[in-house]
């Protein structure tokens, strides 16, 4: 166990739609990354949130938006649902002393 | 956005053998490379966090070296059993430390 929680663990939805993923980073961990992982892909850096602040960016659509809240959890948006948004959504929490990225076990978004 | 870089893409190998993997990143503004080894239908898990030049970490038959200066490193997994089949994934950090991007990982497969 990681100690980072996401919710919801599988999700089946339809094209166009809006989901909201949830992260819960480890206690005192302050930093928030999510990634995605499509079929054979690797895991492609989205965002990354720190104490609330958006702190990098990586290839997220537009159609996706995050943020980090004041108790440090963290939500990935994900509107106008297509087909190719399907894939596994990883959160992970940078450990502050070992700077090591503690994942989550990942939500799987299905997109029919 | 970093352009990390893995290969061999996958190894298969037979028990007992001793294998490595090359990962290489971008030497300009580096920060910190890790290691982190995912199996099958779990989350992925750090292996090392290394930042030196000349850096060398070990744990148990797993071992990693870190070149900064050319933009490379090594993981070498001595005497492989059927338990190390797993994807070895690095991941890069700039000095920005706002990209942490990972490469698209080795996939090893060891043979009883």
């Amino acid at each position: 166990d990681s100690g980072v929680t996401q919710t919801p663990k599988h999700l089946i939805t339809a094209t166009g739609q809006r989901v909201t993923l949830r992260c819960s980073p480890r206690s005192g961990d302050l930093s928030v990354y999510w990634y995605q992982q499509s079929l054979d892909q690797g895991l492609q850096f989205l965002i990354q949130y720190y104490n609330g602040e958006e702190r990098a960016k990586g290839n997220i659509l537009e159609r996706f938006s995050a943020q980090q809240f004041p108790d440090l959890h963290s939500e990935l948006n994900l509107s106008s649902l297509e087909l190719g948004d399907s894939a596994l959504y990883f959160c992970a929490s940078e450990g502050a002393n070992t700077g090591e990225l503690f994942f989550g076990e990942g939500s799987r978004l299905t997109v029919l | 956005i970093l352009n990390v870089e893995q290969s061999p893409q996958s190894l298969h190998v037979q028990e007992g053998d001793s294998t490595n993997f090359t990962c290489s990143f971008p030497s300009s503004n580096f920060y910190a490379l890790h290691w982190y080894r995912w199996e099958t239908a779990k989350s992925p898990e750090a292996l090392f966090v290394m930042t030196l030049n000349g850096d060398e970490k070990k744990k148990g038959r797993i071992s990693a070296t870190l070149n900064t200066k050319e933009g490379y490193s090594y993981l070498y997994i001595k005497g492989s059993q059927p338990e190390d089949s797993a994807t070895y994934l690095c991941a890069s950090l700039d000095n920005y430390g706002q990209n942490f991007v990972f490469g698209p990982g080795t996939r090893l497969s060891v043979l009883p």
